[in-house]
């Protein structure tokens, strides 16, 4: 059974990057047919896609978030992750990762999401 | 890209039907079939219930369907229990190759 998890820092200081990795077991992140996305949800606000990597290092980026946002793969690790620079309190929220599936909006595996909140 | 439009809130008896619909424009929902709808209970991670328009995932109960019709899409759940009090969001593939979700749509079981 595939899982995702994420992991990194739950406090950022405004101005400063946000890192998450997640990590995929039960599966190879290397196995062509899925993307690995990252979305967010702000506390009692709704879901927002940031953007998806493919094994082979391609990514999309939400239009808003492009100038600021990094997702990179570590297929020897089964991981990828998440960088968002310059942030500030806007950016505190859950961050989510999941699986989607290629030629499909199949988005079938999440991680139960973490909390990141941006305060000084 | 703007965010799908959904209704704020639905409501229904148990055992009634309710639609809940989504719309955008015809460069996400109307231009491509892969409108997927997730439920997400509080404090939990979204669960997909129906991706590619219809398609239910194994496990899924057969209460769920979606439909589209234009630039709206529609989940509508039948037979209506408590466990289906939850929030739903619709979430589709746009023409800049990215996506995007509605806004959430809260479904109270009276």
């Amino acid at each position: 059974q595939l899982q995702v998890q994420e992991s990194g820092p739950g406090l950022v200081k405004p101005s400063e990057t946000l890192s998450l990795t997640c990590t995929v077991s039960g599966g190879s992140i290397s196995r062509s047919s899925y993307y690995w996305g990252w979305i967010r949800q702000p506390p009692g606000k709704g879901l927002e896609w940031i953007g998806n990597i493919y094994y082979s290092g391609s990514t999309n980026y939400n239009p808003s978030l492009r100038s600021r946002v990094t997702i990179s793969v570590d297929t020897s690790k089964n991981q990828f992750s998440l960088e968002l620079r310059s942030v500030t309190a806007a950016d505190t929220a859950v961050y989510y990762c999941a699986r989607r599936v290629e030629g499909s909006g199949r988005r079938d595996y999440w991680g139960q999401g973490t909390l990141v909140t941006v305060s000084s | 890209q703007s965010a799908l439009t959904q209704p704020a809130s639905v409501s229904g008896s148990p055992g009634q039907s309710i639609t809940i619909s989504c719309t955008g424009t015809s460069s996400d929902v109307g231009g491509y079939d892969y409108v997927s709808w997730y439920q997400q209970h509080p404090g939990k991670a979204p669960k997909l219930m129906i991706y590619d328009v219809t398609n239910r995932p194994s496990g899924v109960s057969n209460r769920f369907s979606g439909s589209k019709s234009g630039n709206t899409a529609s989940l509508t759940i039948s037979g209506l229990q408590a466990e289906d009090e939850a929030d739903y969001y619709c979430n589709s593939y746009t023409s800049s190759r990215t996506w995007v979700f509605g806004g959430g749509t809260k479904v109270t079981v009276l």
